[in-house]
């Protein structure tokens, strides 16, 4: 079965911190990434997929299979960072069915 | 294109009423998803069409909901006899092919009194 896992449910950063969004997941076929971003009154969207191998707003994911991780990070914070992010998996084989873990909110203060 | 919309944004009802939510892709998009969300959680798969064909139902549906996307554009979902528990907020999302990226709609907010 598919799992995704978020351990921090709130990471508070000062602006300028580097940040790390934990997620790690489980799944024994061959998977998919994503990070999605929901901004403040807005609706749910792709900040990045480890497919693409893109740096997008200055946070990167790097896929380690060995410890079925995909932290997202980003050197400096800054205060339009703040959001909830979710970290979700899609199945690759049978099916494309797409699991989300339950978020973090991420605030960076000034 | 606007992206993907729903309608309506607001529900709020009786226990034991039936409801009907809607979702626009976007037009090229052959994919279909529809989510539950509750406070503190991530969306919650429901379940997903491909085209007109629904190709997986979460377990935890039970039921009482159903989907159709009858000509492979639009998508409904009906919650028949609703309960308490069904207030949550319901995402819909297309991709363009299955492992693609999502894009989401603003969501219905349901409450059952």
């Amino acid at each position: 079965a598919q799992r995704v896992t978020q351990p921090e449910k709130l990471l508070s950063v000062f602006k300028g911190a580097p940040v790390e969004l934990k997620c790690n997941y489980s799944y024994s076929g061959s998977p998919e990434l994503f990070w999605y971003v929901q901004y403040s009154r807005q609706r749910l969207q792709l900040l990045l997929r480890h497919i693409s191998r893109e740096s997008i707003k200055g946070f990167t994911a790097d896929l380690n299979k060995g410890e079925t991780s995909f932290h997202l990070k980003k050197p400096f914070a800054q205060e339009e960072d703040s959001a909830m992010y979710y970290c979700a998996l899609t199945a690759l084989s049978g099916g494309f069915k797409t699991i989300f873990g339950a978020g973090t909110r991420l605030f960076v203060k000034a | 294109d606007t992206g993907v919309s729903q309608d309506p944004r607001h529900k709020i009802t009786k226990r034991g009423q039936n409801v009907t939510f809607r979702c626009d892709p976007i037009s090229e998009h052959n994919r279909l998803y529809w989510y539950r969300q509750t406070l503190g959680q991530g969306p919650e798969f429901l379940t997903y069409f491909q085209n007109e064909a629904q190709l997986e139902k979460s377990r935890l549906l039970s039921d009482r909901f159903s989907a159709e996307r009858p000509k492979g554009s639009f998508s409904t979902l009906e919650i028949q006899r609703t309960e308490q528990g069904d207030s949550a907020m319901y995402l819909c999302a297309s991709s363009a092919t299955g492992g693609e990226t999502q894009y989401f709609g603003p969501g219905t907010r349901l409450l059952v009194l």
